[in-house]
C-alpha cells in the first residue's frame, strides 16, 4: 500500500499569484500523477511525473502553467502559476503500485 | 480511447434499501474497471476492481460489482444501504495492458442515504 500526504490541505489565493502543492509518499514509487477535480466534476489527469524524466502533460495542460518537479521516488510538487478563478479546484496527487492506484487527500484551492 | 458514463449524478436511497449505481464504459482494448469512493474532504479510496477472472467482484464495506462485457457495464451494488455510505462514487476504466494504463474517470454519483 501507499500513504500519501499533501500540503497544503487548502488555500485561498489571489488572482495572478502562484501556489506550490507538495506530495509526499511513504514508499518509493515510480509513477506519480497529478489530477484536477473542478467543482462538481470528475477527475482530470493533468500530468504524469516519473522520477528522472520530464513530466508528461495531458492535452489542455502545459508546463508553463503547471510546472512539476519530481526530485526523488517519494516526493513531487505541482505549481499552479498565474492563477485565475478558473483554477479553483481540488488538486490530487496519485501514485501507482503494481497492484493499485492510491490518491492523496487533495489540496482545495480557491482563487479570488 | 476509453470513456466512462455514470448514469445519475445524484442517487438517494433509504437506509436499508438496495444501492445501485450505474456505470457503462467504452474501451477499444480489454479494460480494467474500478469503483472509488470519496468522502467529504478526503481523497479517493478504492472500493473494488475488476482485472481478469471472476466477473462478480466483491469490495470493501459490502459493495460488489459485476463486469458484463456484452452490456459494457460495471454497476455497483450493495444490498442494504447504511448512513455511512453517503459519499461520492466514481467509476473508472483503464487499459488492461500497456505502459500508459491511465485511469479515465466517470463524472461521479453522489449517494445520499435517507434515514
Amino acid at each position: 500500500s501507499a500513504v500519501i500526504s499533501q500540503k497544503p490541505s487548502r488555500d485561498i489565493c489571489q488572482r495572478g499569484t502562484s501556489l506550490t502543492i507538495q506530495c509526499q509518499v511513504d514508499s518509493q514509487v515510480t509513477m506519480m500523477f497529478w489530477y484536477r477535480q473542478q467543482p462538481g466534476q470528475s477527475l482530470t489527469l493533468i500530468a504524469t511525473a516519473n522520477q528522472g524524466s520530464e513530466a508528461t502533460y495531458e492535452s489542455g495542460f502545459v508546463i508553463d502553467k503547471f510546472p512539476i518537479s519530481r526530485p526523488n521516488l517519494t516526493f513531487s510538487t505541482l505549481t499552479v502559476s498565474n492563477m485565475s478563478p478558473e483554477d479553483s479546484s481540488i488538486y490530487l496527487c496519485s501514485v501507482r503500485t503494481p497492484g493499485e492506484q492510491y490518491f492523496g487527500p487533495g489540496t482545495r484551492l480557491t482563487v479570488t | 480511447a476509453q470513456s466512462v458514463t455514470q448514469l445519475g449524478s445524484h442517487v438517494s436511497v433509504s437506509e436499508g434499501a438496495l444501492v445501485l449505481l450505474r456505470c457503462n464504459y467504452s474501451s477499444s482494448v480489454p479494460p480494467y474497471l474500478f469503483w472509488y469512493v470519496q468522502y467529504p474532504n478526503q481523497g479517493l479510496q478504492l472500493l473494488l476492481k475488476y482485472t481478469t477472472g471472476a466477473t462478480l467482484v466483491k469490495g470493501i464495506n459490502g459493495f460488489e460489482a459485476e463486469f458484463k462485457k456484452s452490456e459494457t457495464s460495471f454497476h455497483l451494488t450493495k444490498p442494504s444501504a447504511h448512513m455511512s455510505d453517503a459519499a461520492e462514487y466514481f467509476c473508472a476504466v483503464s487499459a488492461a495492458a500497456g505502459s500508459a494504463r491511465q485511469l479515465t474517470f466517470g463524472s461521479g454519483t453522489q449517494l445520499t442515504v435517507l434515514p
